[in-house]
């Protein structure tokens, strides 16, 4: 595709509910990170994957957040048991190749989460 | 504990003049530098980087001043142009890691 595609756009979910995210990553790019971005604050790392593999979910806030990408294409952030501070926005990048090479980050649109 | 921080939160220029947006890091292993503007409902798109070998590094109207010693870069915009207006982040990384640290942001609004 163009682009990363990131659905659904919006999300709504009552508190305790489970929540699954998507993310189209641009066609052949390698790396895929998922970042967290709360009102007024920056981006902040939940994880990465190089292909299939998850090389690092150090920024995973519980054990309620899990990742998954597991044809090295399309990923999936799942939530489970949502709580209200699990509200943000989340992003999700690719990149061509792998970090090392400080390669940019091409960003999806993101999808919004409110939870009640 | 902000490992990138960016100290004004929103800025306003007139347009045709420079924009000067700044961002402090604290780690002095950071080695790469980006800066990605952020329009309303949409993701980062990237600006422009700058290695830690450079002290500066210019793309059109855009040039990124690093002074490793200050801990501190900042992005220049000149002319600035009322589609300039967004929300611009700065980020830092070291080399072989996979993580990007990102600065809370500056609104820039160019008054035209």
């Amino acid at each position: 595709g163009a682009g990363v595609s990131q659905s659904p756009r919006y999300k709504v979910a009552k508190r305790g509910q489970d929540v699954a995210l998507r993310c189209d990553p641009i066609s052949g790019h390698v790396s895929l990170f998922w970042y967290q971005q709360a009102l007024g604050q920056g981006p902040e790392f939940l994880t990465y994957f190089q292909n299939e593999a998850q090389l690092d979910k150090s920024g995973l806030p519980s054990d309620r957040f899990f990742a998954e990408r597991p044809e090295g294409s399309v990923s999936t952030l799942k939530i489970q048991r949502t709580q209200q501070e699990d509200s943000a926005v989340y992003l999700c990048a690719s990149s061509p190749r792998t970090l090392a090479l400080n390669e940019k980050l091409f960003f999806g649109s993101g999808t919004q989460l409110s939870v009640l | 504990d902000q490992q990138v921080k960016q100290n004004s939160p929103s800025l306003s220029v007139q347009e045709g003049r420079i924009s000067i947006l700044n961002c402090d890091y604290t780690n002095s292993m950071f080695d790469y530098f980006l800066w990605y503007k952020k329009y309303p409902a949409e993701g980062p798109t990237f600006l422009i980087s700058i290695s830690s070998i450079k002290d500066k590094n210019e793309d059109g109207r855009f040039t990124v001043f690093l002074n490793k010693s200050a801990k501190h870069l900042s992005l220049h915009i000149v002319p600035s142009q009322p589609g300039d207006s967004a929300v611009y982040f700065c980020a830092a990384s070291l080399s072989g890691t996979y993580k990007y640290i990102f600065g809370t942001g500056t609104r820039l609004k160019v008054l035209a």
